[in-house]
């Protein structure tokens, strides 16, 4: 298995600009985060699916941000419009069911934004 | 809710010496913990985890950490640190259910 890619691994910006984060999935696994990390805040948890539905989207900073899952092999983080402060590095981990409850993360390589 | 310190956010040894990252959590019920380790430019990547059993968890890369349920502690320790371990070293706790809490990281840098 390839792991979970992220694309893109960089994008560079201008403020007001729209953003599009894309994240595959690893087959068979039924929970998917988004999590941004920033040198000042550390890594927070932004919004994750069960079965490609939103069950917590507490962590989405403002109405400017939005997540979808249409299908289980494809997720996409939004940003519009786009300020500097949302740069920073953006994760899309995954986990699967198991039965001690002890789920596991497995981490994408990241994007990194950064918004001018 | 649940929280996860880790005492000193860069941490300094020499090849050869002891590494010990400091982990504490506070939460109200038995937790899962976790270390992870980010390179530069990658993702996180699970070192190690405890779930229940024997409070010390080996892990790869020589790394070890042990479950102190009485000093609500989760120490990652390696013997002899090695210059392929600099890298950012994040604890993390979850009570399942997919709630994990992260703690904001430790930089390890390792001298020759």
């Amino acid at each position: 298995d390839a792991g979970v890619i992220q694309s893109p691994r960089h994008e560079v910006t201008e403020m007001g600009q729209e953003v599009t984060l894309r994240c595959k999935p690893i087959s068979g696994h039924d929970y998917l985060f988004w999590y941004r990390q920033t040198m000042m805040r550390g890594l927070e948890l932004l919004i994750y699916f069960n079965n490609n539905v939103p069950i917590d989207d507490s962590g989405m900073p403002e109405d400017r941000f939005s997540a979808k899952m249409p299908n289980a092999s494809f997720s996409t983080l939004k940003i519009q419009p786009s300020e500097p402060r949302d740069s920073a590095v953006y994760f899309c981990a995954v986990s699967a069911e198991s039965m001690s409850r002890a789920n596991v993360l497995t981490f994408g390589a990241g994007s990194r934004l950064t918004v001018l | 809710a649940q929280s996860v310190t880790q005492l000193g956010s860069h941490v300094s040894v020499s090849e050869g010496a002891l590494v010990l990252l400091r982990c504490n959590y506070s939460s109200s019920v038995p937790p899962y913990l976790f270390w992870y380790v980010q390179y530069p430019n990658q993702g996180l990547q699970l070192l190690l985890k405890y779930t229940t059993g024997a409070t010390l968890v080996k892990g790869i890369n020589g790394f070890e950490a042990e479950f102190k349920k009485s000093e609500t502690s989760f120490h990652l320790t390696k013997p002899s640190a090695h210059m392929s371990d600099a890298a950012e070293y994040f604890c993390a706790v979850s009570e399942g259910f997919n709630k994990f809490y992260f703690g904001s990281g430790t930089k390890l840098n390792v001298k020759p």
